[in-house]
This record gives structure tokens, C-alpha cells and sequence, in this order.
């Protein structure tokens, strides 16, 4: 069974860091671009970076680039996200999702259950 | 950034009834649109890539179609079970990746 777990969420004061998670098994970790998603409270869903297959090229939206940052090990078959400079506006639910690749396009077919991260004194 | 504009937000159908969604991208995504179905305290779930295949599993009444700025899902005769929120996410613009704000289709 194709599974991603993600781990790490909790609470947080505005400024803190935290480390995110996300544990992958049944299918090659090493082949695919991963991604994370988050979603505020109540809110819609919101692109957060991907990194490609060997962890060489990382992408970011503009609202954390420069605070968050995205690797993975291949060697254990799980992704991570940095937060750091947290914010209350990066409070949301934290998914990790893997990248299906067909011809010239792409979609997240697989997603983990979401880890949840709030930031407030 | 490529906006995606998802109409209406809110869709009360009845069971058994057909649901038609509108998702509109700021500039031509080409046919770089995926669909997602996520149910209260879910996560997301594919449902349509490519604008019009869908994915694994998914029921036939699901079905994707356009290009370029104009994208439709359409539920043929809803269940039960596909009451739930409906976004739409463009992957044209790699790896600037946008969703949709999201349609709720809810029981009428």
C-alpha cells in the first residue's frame, strides 16, 4: 500500500521553528518529486514547495520562501519542512503529497493525512 | 502567478442529480489541470488529471473537460458520498502550482 505519514505538527510560539515530516512506503521514494500542501482553518488549499526527485531543485512559494525550507533523505525514504520565523498566518494543516509525472504533466495522486501546526503565544 | 477561479462556491444539488463545476485559469493552462475531492477532516484525493483522465479508481461519473482557461467537472448522478469539496489546481506554470478556492457541493 502506497502510504505517506506526516509527523511534527504542533504548537508553536510567532517566531519559533519546527521540522515537519513526512514517512514514505510502497512505492520508490527516490524516483518521484515530492510536495508540500497547506490548509488553513476553514480555508482553501495553498502550494507550500515541492523538491525534485534527488533533492537538488527546491521550489517555494513567495509567502515562506526565505523562512521555510524542504529536503528529503532518500536513504530513509522521508521528506522533511523546515519552519522557521513562524507566523499566526502559518497556521493550517500541513500535507505532504507525491508528484505523479505523466508525458508533459503532473498532479499529486497520493497525499499523506496532514499534520497540524499552530502558531500562537 | 496563474489565478484559478472556481465557480460557484457553493452548489446545492439533489441526490441523483447531475453537478456541473467551473474552474477558470487567469491565463492558458493548456490541458495542465488536476481536480481534487476532499471530505470534512480529509485529506485531498485525486480525482482528474490532465483536465479530462481520471485517476485510479475513480468512478466513471466523474468527468473532466476543456483547455486553455475554461475547465469543467461534471458529476452525473451524485451520491451520497460525493458531497464534499471540489478544488482545481493548475500545473502548467511549474513549479508555481495554484489551487482554485474550492466548489462545496452540498444536499439540496
Amino acid at each position: 500500500e502506497v502510504l505517506l505519514v506526516e509527523s511534527g505538527g504542533g504548537l508553536v510560539q510567532p517566531g519559533g521553528s519546527l521540522r515537519l515530516s513526512c514517512a514514505a512506503s510502497g512505492f520508490t521514494f527516490s524516483s518521484y518529486s515530492m510536495s508540500w500542501v497547506r490548509q488553513a482553518p476553514g480555508k482553501g488549499l495553498e502550494w507550500v514547495s515541492v523538491i525534485n526527485n534527488s533533492g537538488v531543485n527546491t521550489y517555494y512559494a513567495d509567502s515562506v520562501k526565505g523562512r521555510f525550507t524542504i529536503s528529503r533523505d532518500n536513504s530513509k525514504n522521508t521528506l522533511y519542512l523546515q519552519m522557521n520565523s513562524l507566523r499566526a498566518e502559518d497556521t493550517a494543516v500541513y500535507y505532504c503529497a507525491k508528484v505523479y509525472s505523466y508525458g508533459s504533466g503532473r498532479a499529486f495522486d497520493i497525499w499523506g493525512q496532514g499534520t497540524m501546526v499552530t502558531v500562537s503565544s | 502567478e496563474i489565478v484559478m477561479t472556481q465557480s460557484p462556491a457553493t452548489l446545492s444539488v439533489s441526490p441523483g442529480e447531475r453537478a456541473t463545476l467551473s474552474c477558470r485559469a487567469s491565463q492558458s493552462v493548456s490541458s495542465n489541470l488536476a481536480w481534487y475531492q476532499q471530505k470534512p477532516g480529509q485529506a485531498p484525493r485525486l480525482l482528474i488529471y490532465g483536465a479530462s483522465t481520471r485517476a485510479t479508481g475513480i468512478p466513471a461519473r466523474f468527468s473532466g473537460s476543456g483547455s486553455g482557461t475554461e475547465f469543467t467537472l461534471t458529476i452525473s448522478s451524485l451520491q451520497s458520498e460525493d458531497f464534499a469539496v471540489y478544488y482545481c489546481q493548475q500545473f502548467d506554470n511549474w513549479p508555481s502550482l495554484t489551487f482554485g478556492g474550492g466548489t462545496k457541493v452540498e444536499i439540496k
